[in-house]
């Protein structure tokens, strides 16, 4: 069964400095990674996706995620976050059919 | 263009009692999938919907049940309410594809009591 890690649940950071989000997938056929934020009451957003092509994939807000087969890898990079980057980040595995697992989420916490 | 919205955005419910909650997807999406998201957890996979038949179901009792309507709106109907349904249920929809990205709306804050 397809299974998503993110391995640390919380991440602090200071403003201006440079922050990554790891996260690890289960080996499969069809490989596509996403990654969504969740702000407070609030429902998910795409930040980026991996669906083929180029390893390094840009989103939106300044952050960029690596894909890497060999290591089942799928990081998420900002190098300077803000104090409005503080939210809960969720990545996410889906295959042919668009369900997605999703890993159980990193908070990332900007201090001033 | 409006996104995906949900309502209502809370709800207290009592054990045993039933629910429905609903979701219009973005226009120009055709698949709609419900996700419940427990407190401090990720989104799981409940079920998807298209062309008003459940495609695709996550480990989910019967208790859950869903509909999608010939506009492609859906509910999620949940039964006999236990404690440990309370959670956020989001709705999200896409195309049917498998690299089309889901579009959440921001959820319905469902209580048991």
């Amino acid at each position: 069964a397809q299974s998503v890690t993110q391995l640390d649940s919380q991440v602090p950071v200071f403003e201006e400095a440079p922050v990554e989000l790891r996260c690890n997938y289960s080996s499969s056929v069809s490989v596509y990674l996403f990654w969504y934020v969740q702000y407070p009451n609030q429902g998910l957003q795409l930040l980026l996706k991996y669906l083929s092509g180029s390893t390094l994939v840009k989103g939106i807000n300044g952050f960029e995620a690596e894909f890497n087969k060999s290591q089942t890898s799928f990081h998420l990079r900002k190098p300077s976050v803000h104090i409005s980057d503080t939210a809960e980040y969720f990545c996410a595995h889906g295959g042919a059919t668009n369900k997605l697992i999703f890993g159980t989420g990193t908070l990332l916490a900007v201090q001033p | 263009d409006a996104g995906v919205t949900q309502s209502p955005t809370h709800l207290i419910k009592t054990r045993g009692q039933q629910v429905t909650l609903r979701c219009s997807p973005k226009s120009g999406h055709d698949t709609v999938s419900w996700y419940q998201q427990a407190l401090g957890q990720g989104p799981q996979f409940i079920f998807q919907y298209y062309e008003e038949e459940e495609r695709q179901r996550g480990n989910f009792p019967d208790r859950f049940s869903g509909h999608q309507f010939p506009n492609y709106s859906s509910e999620l109907n949940v039964n006999a309410l236990l404690l440990g349904d309370s959670a956020l249920y989001l709705c999200a929809s896409s195309l049917l594809r498998g690299h089309s990205p889901l579009h959440f709306g921001n959820g319905t804050r469902l209580t048991v009591t």
